[in-house]
């Protein structure tokens, strides 16, 4: 059984940065696109972005020149910076697995985690 | 981006129900769409890929149908569970999207 679970700050001030990491068990990390994704009622559900086959990443053009996606094999771990925060990146935070069948979707998810933007 | 919209909103309906929700994609995406429900506190749950293509587990009350701007998610009769939020997703081009949402209500 895939299972992911995000940990992390609950609370970042503003213009600091949001990091969280997203454990994976019952799965190797070396495969899939493992993304962020995160909610809030502005913004509904916003894909952030991934990291597949340990060191190709995308990410949103809009979050572009603000994350970091990075993988740590030896902890089945990947994780999420996103830098210079306001108010607006106040979301729920999910991370998933992407599985490719000609294209993405995703299939485990993390129950998520809230993270709030405020001084 | 691709934008995506859904249709209704919200609805209300009962219990054995046939419900449809609609959801359209601003250009083509062929058929990559993918349909989830969530529950409130929960996450997105994978109901169907590739616009129909049941997801192992999902119960077969659940289809979905289309492809190049317009798809259909339908539930065959409502049961209890069912009552949440669904959204459509496209993934044929970077950055993914999803819909607003479809609430489904009981009536």
């Amino acid at each position: 059984q895939v299972q992911l679970q995000e940990s992390g700050p609950g609370l970042v001030k503003p213009s600091e940065t949001l990091s969280l990491t997203c454990t994976v068990s019952g799965d190797s990390i070396n495969n899939y696109y493992w993304t962020w994704i995160r909610q809030s009622p502005e913004r509904g559900l916003e894909w952030i972005g991934n990291i597949y086959n340990t060191e190709s990443t995308k990410y949103n053009p809009s979050l572009n020149s603000r994350v970091t996606i990075s993988i740590d094999t030896s902890k089945n771990q990947f994780s999420l910076k996103l830098t210079s925060v306001t108010a607006a990146d106040t979301a729920f935070y999910f991370c998933a697995r992407g599985y490719y069948r000609g294209a993405v979707s995703f299939d485990y998810w993390g129950q998520g985690a809230l993270v709030t933007v405020s001084s | 981006d691709i934008q995506m919209t859904q249709s209704p909103s919200s609805l209300s309906a009962s219990v054995g129900d046939r419900v449809t929700i609609t959801c359209r994609a601003s250009q083509t995406i062929r058929s990559y769409l993918n349909w989830y429900q969530q529950k409130p506190g929960k996450a997105p749950n994978l109901l169907i890929h590739s616009a129909s293509t049941l997801q192992s587990g999902v119960p077969s009350r659940f289809s979905g149908s289309g492809s190049g701007t317009d798809f259909t998610l339908t539930i065959s009769s409502l049961q209890p569970e069912d009552f949440a939020t669904y959204y459509c997703q496209q993934s044929f081009r970077t950055p993914t999207t999803f819909g607003p949402g479809t609430k489904v209500d009981i009536k």
